[in-house]
């Protein structure tokens, strides 16, 4: 079936813009991760949503970063007035369910580029 | 707070020589601990976790708690082994999301 999916695959803004960027999880899967890999700072969490309970935000960097989840399914990360430290790839993740014994499955990732 | 240290981050071996790829943690609490490889050009995917105690591609690795490690080895590189492989780890603690290392690249040679 088909994977976690991300769009867009690349993105380049000015520095101060906001951005959108999307994922779609496997269908049926309740639990959705958002994670930044970044030259610096590697692979870092950024928020997670399980259900209806309220998401775990304690990855993200500053009040500039937001996301939803509309319907238990998609999700949008938002990244307002960027700055040229977000530059990065931005990674989504779905499991079957919040607990330790689900694997997460990452989507193909957004390549954010702030010039 | 948890931290997951990866301390090589190349790693360049000839086909058909060993490899092991050293992986430390500090977490309070019992951890969970994954690998997790990434080839080129392709996603993210886990490779294998320590409570499945199961040989993939046969990458074995074993938790051990007194010396907080999770060392990834195979005895017997091949080329297609060349990826980037990152240990991660997780827990009750930690509300089931991952923390991963720094990551190190492998790289075969023929």
């Amino acid at each position: 079936g088909a994977g976690v999916s991300q769009s867009p695959s690349n993105k380049v803004t000015e520095k101060g813009k906001d951005v959108e960027l999307r994922c779609d999880p496997i269908s049926g899967h309740t639990a959705l991760y958002w994670y930044r890999q970044s030259l610096g700072q590697g692979l870092e969490f950024l928020i997670y949503f399980q259900g209806n309970s309220a998401p775990d935000k304690s990855g993200l960097p500053s009040d500039r970063f937001s996301a939803e989840r509309t319907g238990g399914s998609v999700s949008t990360l938002t990244i307002q007035r960027t700055q040229q430290e977000d530059s990065a790839v931005y990674l989504c993740a779905s499991s079957l369910g919040g607990g330790l014994s689900y694997e997460q499955y990452f989507g193909p990732g957004t390549r954010l580029t702030v010039t | 707070a948890q931290r997951v240290t990866q301390p090589e981050k190349l790693l360049s071996v000839f086909k058909g020589a060993p490899v092991e790829l050293k992986c430390n943690y500090s977490y309070s609490g019992s951890p969970e601990l994954f690998w997790y490889v990434q080839y080129s050009r392709q996603r993210l995917q886990l490779l294998l976790r320590h409570i499945s105690r199961e040989s993939i591609k046969g990458f074995t690795a074993d938790l051990n708690k007194g010396e907080t490690s999770f060392h990834l080895k195979k005895p017997f590189a091949q080329e297609e082994d060349s990826a980037m492989y990152y240990c991660a780890l997780s827990g009750r603690a930690a509300g089931n999301k991952l923390t991963f290392g720094g990551g190190t690249r492998v790289l075969v040679k023929p």
